[in-house]
């Protein structure tokens, strides 16, 4: 079992659309999570940090679920501009041990 | 404004020659690392460095070199021993707290390395 799993996608939806992507983690002892967003041939950059209460800034809302041990992001009213990669990345075990799933790809179309 | 940078942004070279990317940080963060990806893959770890004058090999680290003489430098010499050199490097650094508190990557443009 990979540490870190994601549903590579693509998922296209239509714009305005509300759309969830989860992740599952392997290592129950992983302690900070994180979801990034990667432009097609860029870097990928900090989304959001996942609080245990669960966080939301504007349309981006994000779940931990330590007991099924899984995150989610929820994008609410999607914007064409949304479209990208989504990686969910876990960090366990010393700040060194940080673990990246395969990313899932967003496609907003109008 | 404090941030990664890495160069080149693009670099081409033929197969048997060594090459060395660039990586230099001003966040003043202890952690560095370098991570490769391919096209429908995820992130790999090749190094890592905690603080100066020490590193350690991630999940692929054969082939390549790396060293920390300094806190803001951290670059990656791809040998001509790698097999399959051709990807897109990705150079990031985070605070080095023993509390995982936050600790998320900030990560360079990257740099794309293709082998003729």
């Amino acid at each position: 079992r990979k540490e870190v799993e994601q549903d590579p996608g693509p998922f296209n939806v239509p714009e305005g659309a509300t759309v969830a992507f989860n992740c599952t983690y392997s290592n129950s002892a992983s302690q900070s999570f994180f979801w990034y967003r990667q432009d097609c041939r860029k870097e990928p950059k900090l989304l959001m940090s996942v609080y245990s209460s669960g966080n939301e800034d504007g349309r981006f809302t994000a779940q931990l679920n330590r007991a099924s041990q899984y995150i989610s992001l929820l994008i609410r009213d999607s914007k064409l501009s949304d479209s990208a990669t989504y990686l969910c990345v876990v960090r366990s075990g010393g700040y060194q041990k940080v673990t990246f799933g395969i990313g899932t790809k967003l496609q907003v179309i109008p | 404004d404090g941030g990664i940078t890495q160069s080149p942004k693009y670099l081409f070279r033929k197969e048997g020659q060594n090459v060395t990317l660039s990586c230099e940080q001003n966040l003043n963060h202890d952690a560095m690392y370098w991570y490769r990806q391919d096209p429908g893959q995820g992130l790999r770890l090749i190094y890592y460095s905690q603080i100066v004058n020490d590193f350690q090999k991630g999940d692929i680290a054969e082939g390549y070199s790396v060293s920390r003489e300094k806190k803001e430098s951290f670059p990656l010499t791809v040998t001509s021993a790698q097999k399959n050199p051709t990807a897109f490097y990705l150079c990031a650094s985070s605070t080095g707290a023993v509390v995982p508190v936050r600790g998320e990557l900030f990560f360079g443009e990257g740099s794309r390395l293709t082998v003729l």
